[in-house]
């Protein structure tokens, strides 16, 4: 069975910094690139970045540059998103997701996603 | 702020037909770049619905579809079901912002 399983809940002071965990099975963690999303309370979904488990390589939203930093550990299959200078506005539920590229369309698609991590920031 | 505005809510009784627009931009949808869709049942994790502008994973019934033109999108249910009673997010690439971009979200509400 697929999956992504995600690190347990956080809570963190204003200025601290939180890292989160996501470990595939079922498929191999090299050959497809992990995604974050995360969803403040009540709100919608906002893309955070991505890394290639393979490469290493990132892209970043612009609005988390310089404060977000994606790694991975082939030796235990897992990819990390750590998030510095916390602030109240960072509290949300953080989701890993794989992207799949479809062959038959060309378009690529986050088809499998964790089952998410709360990350409360409150001193 | 996203970038790809939906209507928050819409609303049907059972057995109708309703539609969720997503109006994007130049630099998104109008760009060429497809859209995914994705329903998100509250207190869970978002599940895919439509990849690539039209298509359905398998186990995505047909009562879902999608399609786009110029620098929108929409997704139709028709049949509603109450278990349709969820989330739905468009998803797509922004040149502008070189990254993925979801729009604002709609509530479904199966009446």
């Amino acid at each position: 069975q697929v999956q992504l399983v995600q690190s347990g809940a956080e809570v963190k002071k204003p200025g601290a910094s939180v890292r989160v965990s996501c470990k595939p099975s079922g498929y191999s963690f090299t050959d497809y690139s992990i995604h974050w999303v995360r969803q403040a309370p009540g709100q919608g979904l906002e893309w955070v970045g991505w890394i290639n488990p393979n490469s290493g390589g990132t892209n970043y939203a612009q609005k988390f540059q310089g404060r977000v930093t994606m790694t991975r550990d082939t030796s235990i299959n897992t990819a990390y998103m750590e998030l510095s200078r916390l602030t109240s506005d960072d509290t949300a539920v953080y989701y890993c997701a794989r992207i799949l590229f479809y062959y038959d369309t060309g378009s690529d698609a986050l088809d499998i996603w964790g089952q998410g991590t709360l990350v409360t920031v409150s001193s | 702020q996203s970038v790809m505005t939906q209507p928050p809510s819409v609303s049907g009784a059972p057995g109708q037909r309703v539609t969720i627009s997503c109006t994007g931009s130049g630099s998104n949808i109008g760009a060429g770049y497809d859209v995914n869709w994705y329903q998100q049942v509250p207190g869970t994790a978002p599940q895919l619905l439509i990849y690539g502008n039209t298509n359905r994973p398998s186990g995505v019934p047909d009562r879902f579809s999608g399609s786009k033109s110029a620098t929108s999108a929409s997704l139709a249910i028709t049949g509603l079901q109450a278990e349709d009673e969820a989330d739905y997010y468009c998803q797509s690439y922004d040149s502008g912002l070189s990254g993925f971009v979801f729009g604002t979200g709609t509530r479904v509400t199966v009446l």
